[in-house]
């Protein structure tokens, strides 16, 4: 069974600092990450994905990926309260699978 | 911004009855997925579907489960005979492009077997 595998948390930050969540994967044959967002009692909302290794910019967002390691983290910068929530690393799994992770629940402090 | 849709929000139903979820999945999109999640538990992936049929579907969407496209918008998910374990959240997600694995989800379906 190919797994994906998070820290489960709580992961606590206070506002204004970096967040940094991480992921390692078993399926080497994997090329596609992604993060997710999932707030408490809603659906999965895509964030970030990354398909090359190294690092990945999205406004706030960085997601970083090293293969050989089998690991793709996130990083958050200044974090925000509305960060809050559970982060969920999925990576696929043959052309249309998506494997999750149990998920990283963050609490961001003001 | 375009978004898959998903009715009903909540459904509750007793054991043994056939219950049908439903998804509107983003219109030019070609690729759609049901996945599940137990309250406090990963996201699980039951079945993707394409050009009206299974790509590939998971140990646990067995004979008891169906999906169809009975019309060009909407995408079902049927449970024939409801067991207290089909309890879950079930997300309906959507692609756009062949081998394009950014999947877009609904808000769920929240299915309550009493």
């Amino acid at each position: 069974q190919k797994e994906v595998e998070q820290n489960s948390g709580p992961l606590s930050v206070p506002e204004g600092a970096i967040a940094s969540l991480n992921c390692t994967y078993s399926d080497r044959g994997s090329q596609s990450f992604f993060w997710y967002r999932q707030y408490s009692g809603k659906s999965p909302e895509l964030i970030m994905f990354i398909y090359s290794n190294g690092d990945k910019e999205d406004g706030r967002f960085t997601a970083q990926l090293n293969k050989a390691s089998q690991y793709v983290s996130l990083l958050i910068r200044d974090s925000q309260p509305s960060d809050s929530a559970t982060y969920l690393c999925a990576v696929n799994q043959g052309a249309q699978k998506l494997v999750f992770g149990q998920g990283t629940r963050l609490t961001i402090n003001p | 911004e375009p978004e898959v849709t998903q009715t009903p929000s909540h459904q509750v139903t007793q054991m043994g009855q056939e219950v049908i979820l439903r998804c509107v999945p983003i219109s030019n999109h070609l690729y759609f997925y049901w996945y599940r999640q137990i309250l406090g538990q990963k996201v699980e992936f039951l079945v993707s579907f394409y050009n009206n049929e299974i790509s590939e579907k998971s140990e646990i969407f067995d004979d008891q489960f169906s999906v169809e496209r009975p019309d060009g918008s909407n995408f079902t998910l049927k449970i024939r005979s409801t067991k207290l374990e089909d309890s879950a959240m079930y997300f309906c997600a959507s692609s756009e492009l062949a081998g394009d694995p950014e999947q877009y989800f609904g808000p769920g379906t929240r299915l309550t077997v009493t």
